[in-house]
C-alpha cells in the first residue's frame, strides 16, 4: 500500500536553530499537508499546499514556518529559528482529491527544541 | 479551540462485542467528518468518512452515523477484534483543514 514518508523520525534541535522536516507524499496526490499534535494535545493543522502554492494556513503558522515542494516528490516544512513551544510530532499528510477522500498521513518526525 | 470534541478519553469493550465511539461538534459549516485510529509513534490512519448530506456510511465493519441537528457522530465497530485496540480520532473537515477531537483510548478486551 502507498505511504507517505518522513525523515528523520526524531530531531533534536537547539533553541533558536533551523530546521527542515522532510515528508515525501505519495506520488500521485496533488493535496499536502503538515499537521502537529503536541504532547498530550489534539493533533492541529498547520497548513495546506496545492498546485505549488499555499492554500490555507493556521494561526500557528507564523512567518517562522515555510513549506516548499522543491522537486516535485518531496514536502519539506522549514522552522526558521526553533522555540521550546514548536517541540511536537509533525505529521505530514497527502491525499489525492478533496472531499470524503481521506488523507493518509505519514508516521510523524518528533521534533524535540532544546 | 473546542470545535470538535470527543467526551470520552477511554472505553473498554469486549472481544466480539459493539464498540461505539462519540463525537460532537460545533460548527455546523464542516462539511465532511472523518474517523482515524491511531497506534502510538504511528500517523493517523484514515478508516471511514461521510459527508454532511448523510447519515449513514458503512465499511465492512465499521459504520459512520451522523445527526446533524444534534450535531453529533458515532462510530461503530462490530464485531470489535483485539486488533482495534487503539487511539481513535475523529475529524471534521471544512474546506482543506481538518479540526480533530482529542481522542478515545479504545481497550478491545480478549
Amino acid at each position: 500500500e502507498p505511504e507517505v514518508t518522513q525523515t528523520p523520525s526524531h530531531q533534536v534541535t537547539q533553541m533558536g536553530q533551523e530546521v527542515i522536516l522532510r515528508c515525501v507524499p505519495i506520488s500521485n496526490h496533488l493535496y499536502f499537508y503538515w499537521y502537529r499534535q503536541i504532547l498530550g494535545q489534539k493533533v492541529e493543522f498547520l497548513v495546506s499546499f496545492y498546485n505549488n502554492e499555499i492554500s490555507e494556513k493556521s494561526e500557528i503558522f507564523d512567518d517562522q514556518f515555510s513549506v516548499e515542494r522543491p522537486d516535485g516528490s518531496n514536502f519539506t516544512l522549514k522552522i526558521r529559528s526553533t522555540k521550546l513551544e514548536d517541540s511536537a510530532m509533525y505529521f505530514c499528510a497527502s491525499r489525492l482529491r478533496v472531499g470524503t477522500y481521506g488523507y493518509t498521513f505519514g508516521s510523524g518526525t518528533r521534533l524535540t527544541v532544546v | 479551540d473546542q470545535q470538535v470534541k470527543q467526551n470520552s478519553p477511554s472505553l473498554s469493550v469486549q472481544e466480539g462485542r459493539i464498540s461505539i465511539l462519540n463525537c460532537d461538534y460545533t460548527n455546523s459549516m464542516f462539511d465532511y467528518f472523518l474517523w482515524y485510529k491511531k497506534y502510538p509513534a504511528e500517523g493517523p490512519t484514515f478508516l471511514i468518512s461521510i459527508s454532511s448530506i448523510k447519515d449513514k456510511n458503512e465499511d465492512g465493519r465499521f459504520t459512520v452515523f451522523l445527526n446533524k441537528s444534534a450535531k453529533h457522530l458515532s462510530l461503530h465497530i462490530v464485531p470489535s477484534q483485539p486488533g482495534d485496540s487503539a487511539v481513535y480520532f475523529c475529524a471534521a473537515s471544512q474546506n482543506e483543514k481538518l479540526t480533530f477531537g482529542t481522542g478515545t483510548r479504545l481497550t478491545i478486551i480478549p
